[in-house]
């Protein structure tokens, strides 16, 4: 089975800039999510989305970052403009709606803002 | 306060030893209690995953769960080189969906 594929893998740009982040989930599950990991910390929760609708993006800094997840398969994540304190590791999941054994995540992009 | 506390580490352990990981919590209404482990520059992997307080078991790996005191744990017998990862904890809170609460994660050195 494949498993959850990011691009990129590496991505360096200047404060202020914009940046997009690509997600495809392994085939049949409906659940995906956006993480955040900043260095020396555990992912954090940014947005869930179950098929192509939001069930959760209470943490999601709304005024820069935005997601979408069009045909319920793959996803975007874009920073708008990006900030210093946006450098992290950005992680995709997904998953079966039930099942968290299923929960699988990608390697993720990381990104620095400079 | 965070919801999920994990010493960062580094945990330095010869080849052979047992390596005992912990995580504590404060919000009761987590149930699921989760173990990933994370190469450098690779994404968290689902090692052990339990519901109940109690022991499970699977090969070199053990995961307690005490909700009484709010703490579980991960053993790792007979430690390799290649257990050499940051471990992290994870819970979910059923009223969550599957939202994950993590831990910073234990960064863990096995030497040969």
């Amino acid at each position: 089975e494949a498993g959850v594929a990011q691009s990129p893998r590496y991505k360096i740009i200047e404060k202020r800039q914009s940046v997009a982040f690509w997600c495809n989930p392994i085939s049949g599950h409906a659940t995906l999510y956006w993480y955040q990991q900043i260095l020396g910390q555990g992912p954090k929760l940014l947005i869930q989305f179950q098929n192509n609708g939001v069930v959760d993006d209470s943490q999601l800094p709304k005024d820069r970052f935005s997601a979408e997840r069009l045909k319920g398969v793959d996803s975007t994540l874009k920073i708008q403009p990006a900030k210093l304190e946006d450098s992290a590791v950005y992680l995709c999941a997904s998953s079966l709606v039930e099942g968290l054994e299923s929960y699988t995540f990608g390697s993720g992009t990381r990104l620095t803002v400079v | 306060q965070k919801e999920v506390e994990q010493d960062p580490g580094p945990l330095s352990v010869p080849e052979g030893a047992i390596v005992s990981l912990n995580c504590t919590y404060s919000n009761s209404a987590f149930q699921y209690f989760m173990w990933y482990r994370q190469y450098s520059r690779k994404g968290p992997e689902l090692l052990m995953y339990t519901y109940s307080s109690g022991n499970k078991e699977d090969g070199r790996f053990t995961a307690q769960v005490d909700k009484s005191s709010k703490y579980i744990s991960l053993f790792i017998r007979d430690s390799q080189p290649s257990d050499s990862a940051t471990y992290l904890c994870a819970m979910r809170r059923p009223a969550a969906g599957n939202k994950l609460t993590f831990g910073g994660g234990t960064r863990v050195l096995v030497k040969p």
